[in-house]
């Protein structure tokens, strides 16, 4: 059974950091590319940032370059997002998600999502 | 303002039909970037729902199926039940902003 258990979540101030974190299990984690994608409080989903499953490959949202680094520990199961110079428009349940893709695919879909973690950008 | 335009609200009786639209343009979904829909349930995690434009996932019923043409695609429930009742994304991947992009979300209300 396909688990991913998203952690890191917390309340931090504008210009902030945070790193998240995402447990998986499951499932062969090296062999999926990696995702996280954001909701904002009565919002809907946003895409964020995905990670091959080498780690060698990386898309960011615009929004988010050079403020997050997404990566990925395959010998932990375990995927990460930096996030950096934190914003009140970055509030949002962060979810973990996997991709049925190995690569960053323009078919790739997000085929499980962990349970999220919640961040909160306020000062 | 999402790339992709769902409607804000569907909704429809017990064992009715209906059909959520999500409308993109040639920079996604009319260069023929494959459609996926995800159920989002209250309380829990989104889930996937249809993949690439009209391929059902293990589990999925056969009572949802989706479509595409031209630079819109559409997702169909039959046999409406309770437990239908969920917010639904539709999301593809967008050339223009070299990423993938989600609809605004459906609210679907059982009646």
């Amino acid at each position: 059974e396909v688990q991913l258990l998203g952690s890191g979540g917390a309340l931090v101030q504008p210009g902030g950091s945070l790193r998240l974190s995402c447990a998986a299990s499951g499932f062969t984690f090296s062999g999926h590319a990696m995702s996280w994608v954001r909701q904002a409080p009565g919002k809907g989903l946003e895409w964020v940032s995905t990670i091959s499953g080498s780690g060698g490959n990386t898309y960011y949202k615009d929004s988010v370059k050079g403020r997050f680094t997404i990566s990925r520990d395959n010998s932990k199961n375990t995927l990460y997002l930096q996030m950096n110079t934190l914003r009140a428009d970055d509030t949002a349940i962060y979810y973990c998600a996997k991709m049925s893709l190995s690569y960053i695919g323009v078919t790739g879909n997000f085929d499980y999502w962990g349970q999220g973690t919640l961040v909160t950008v306020s000062s | 303002q999402s790339v992709l335009t769902q409607p804000p609200s569907v909704s429809g009786a017990p064992g009715q039909r209906v059909t959520i639209s999500c409308s993109g343009s040639s920079s996604n979904i009319g260069s023929g970037y494959v459609v996926q829909w995800y159920q989002h349930l209250p309380g829990t995690v989104p889930k996937l729902l249809i993949y690439g434009d009209s391929y059902r996932p293990s589990g999925v019923p056969d009572r949802f199926s989706g479509s595409k043409s031209g630079t819109s695609a559409s997702l169909a429930i039959t046999g409406l039940q309770a437990g239908d009742e969920a917010d639904y994304y539709c999301q593809s991947y967008d050339s223009s902003l070299t990423g993938f992009v989600f609809g605004g979300g459906t609210r679907l209300t059982v009646l």
